[in-house]
């Protein structure tokens, strides 16, 4: 089944303690990107990636990094934690650039 | 740069009535997507449709329709004798990516939530 899976689903964690969200995709992908949803903002972009080793920030980068050594996995990185990083994350897959497809999501919690 | 206003934040309907979100969008280009997700309380994004700047023929999907007017830059989508399972949280959102090499990037409203009661 095509489709792209994020874990863990559900995180709660302290300020400070580093943690890994991790994105993978089994449709040969070029395009994946990350993304923030919160309440009244929609949906922002953090990161993106065109392809293996090419990564750029979105529009909401500061606080998280990414890696894209291999197609199919993004992983979004987050340091040190801040309670203003509690959010739902999505990771998304496009063929083009254009349609997303998206994982289920993650609800993460910093304390 | 690109944006999307969605200046309905909650719409409350009753069963089988009638209802439009709307949808506003800037961008500078010429060539854009313009696309509707639903979002259940479960919580996963669901693709309803994607429309490209050249094609403003509205469509019409089952009880769902959208109407979209470059004139006025909008993308509106109605439902049709909405069901109770119609509730959720919807959202439009703008790509610019393909044809400015921006890499993927969806810029999306702030939502709607709809609940429909039964």
């Amino acid at each position: 089944e095509a489709q792209v899976t994020q874990n863990p689903r559900y995180l709660i964690t302290v300020t400070g303690k580093k943690l890994t969200v991790t994105c993978s995709q089994n449709m040969n992908h070029e395009y994946m990107s990350w993304y923030r949803q919160d309440p009244g903002l929609g949906l922002r972009q953090i990161y993106y990636s065109m392809n293996v080793e090419v990564t750029d920030k979105g529009d909401v980068p500061e606080g998280y990094k990414v890696s894209r050594k291999e197609k199919r996995n993004f992983p979004l990185i987050l340091e040190s934690p801040s309670p203003n990083q509690t959010s739902l994350y999505f990771c998304a897959s496009s063929p083009t650039g254009v349609e997303q497809y998206f994982g289920p999501g993650t609800r993460l919690t910093v304390t | 740069a690109q944006k999307v206003t969605q200046a309905q934040t909650e719409i409350s309907v009753v069963e089988k009535e009638d209802v439009t979100l709307d949808c506003v969008y800037e961008t500078r280009d010429t060539t854009y997507y313009l696309f509707w997700y639903k979002q259940p309380p479960s919580g996963e994004l669901v693709f309803l449709i994607r429309r490209n700047s050249f094609d403003e023929q509205n469509e019409i999907s089952g009880r769902y329709s959208w109407n979209f007017q470059k004139s006025t830059s909008s993308f509106n989508f109605t439902i049709t004798a909405s069901q109770v399972v119609d509730s959720a949280v919807y959202f439009c959102a703008l790509s610019e990516a393909l044809f400015n090499n921006a890499g993927n990037m969806l810029t999306f409203g702030g939502g709607t939530r709809l609940m429909v009661k039964p």
